[in-house]
């Protein structure tokens, strides 16, 4: 079954960082697109990176900009996401989503980060 | 960074139709900009409705179809029912780095 799964729930406290993971089943990552994605509550989607895993490389929106690192493992075919200095308007649910046979067909299940001291 | 702009909300009645836009600050909508459109459900992670202007998945209903229209990308919805109520959000690639537009509130009504 083709699926992607994150890693659980987490929480954190202002200044600290977290790292979700996304691994795939069913199919490699190896060359495709997988991308970051959170929703803050009650609010829209924002788009915060992405990488291609196998070496073609990764891109950021300014605003996230040494902030945020998308890393990937093609050996467990996971891919991570590393938010630093999170803050309390970093509480969101953050969701990977990959294109399998194209077109971001594959979301994952979305993963709870809240920030709060 | 470019900022991609939809209608906060929209109504439509069970089987009408309705097109939802998604708008560029940087200049009309091309198929360079790959358009997505993606609905959500309460609860529910997004799904991918359209992809790259107008391709649509397996997944799909073939009610649903995009478009650019008047320098704009465009969901079009015809024949409405009550499921397809939900929030709908596009996204635009600007040279690989994506932008969302801040969602439209699709009322089947």
């Amino acid at each position: 079954q083709v699926q992607v799964v994150q890693s659980g729930a987490e929480v954190k406290k202002p200044g600290a960082s977290v790292k979700v993971s996304c691994k795939a089943s069913g199919y490699t990552f190896t060359g495709k697109n997988v991308h970051w994605v959170r929703q803050a509550p009650g609010q829209g989607l924002e788009w915060m990176g992405r990488i291609t895993p196998g070496g073609g490389g990764t891109r950021y929106p300014q605003r996230f900009q040494g902030r945020v690192t998308v890393t990937g493992d093609t050996s467990t075919n996971t891919v991570y996401m590393d938010l630093s200095s999170l803050r309390s308007e970093d509480t969101a649910v953050y969701y990977c989503a990959s294109h399998y046979e194209g077109g971001l067909d594959v979301w994952g299940q979305g993963t709870t980060v809240t920030v709060s001291s | 960074q470019a900022v991609v702009t939809q209608e906060p909300s929209l109504t439509v009645s069970p089987g009408g139709t309705v097109t939802l836009t998604c708008g560029s600050s940087t200049g009309p909508v091309t198929s360079g900009h790959y358009p997505y459109w993606f609905q959500q459900k309460p609860g529910q992670a997004p799904r991918t409705l359209i992809y790259d202007t107008s391709n649509k998945h397996s997944w799909t209903p073939a009610r649903f179809s995009g478009s650019l229209l008047g320098g704009k990308g465009a969901l079009t919805l015809s024949g409405a029912q009550p499921e397809d109520e939900a929030d709908y959000y596009c996204s635009l690639s600007y040279s690989g780095a994506s932008v969302f537009g801040g969602g439209t509130k699709l009322t089947v009504l």
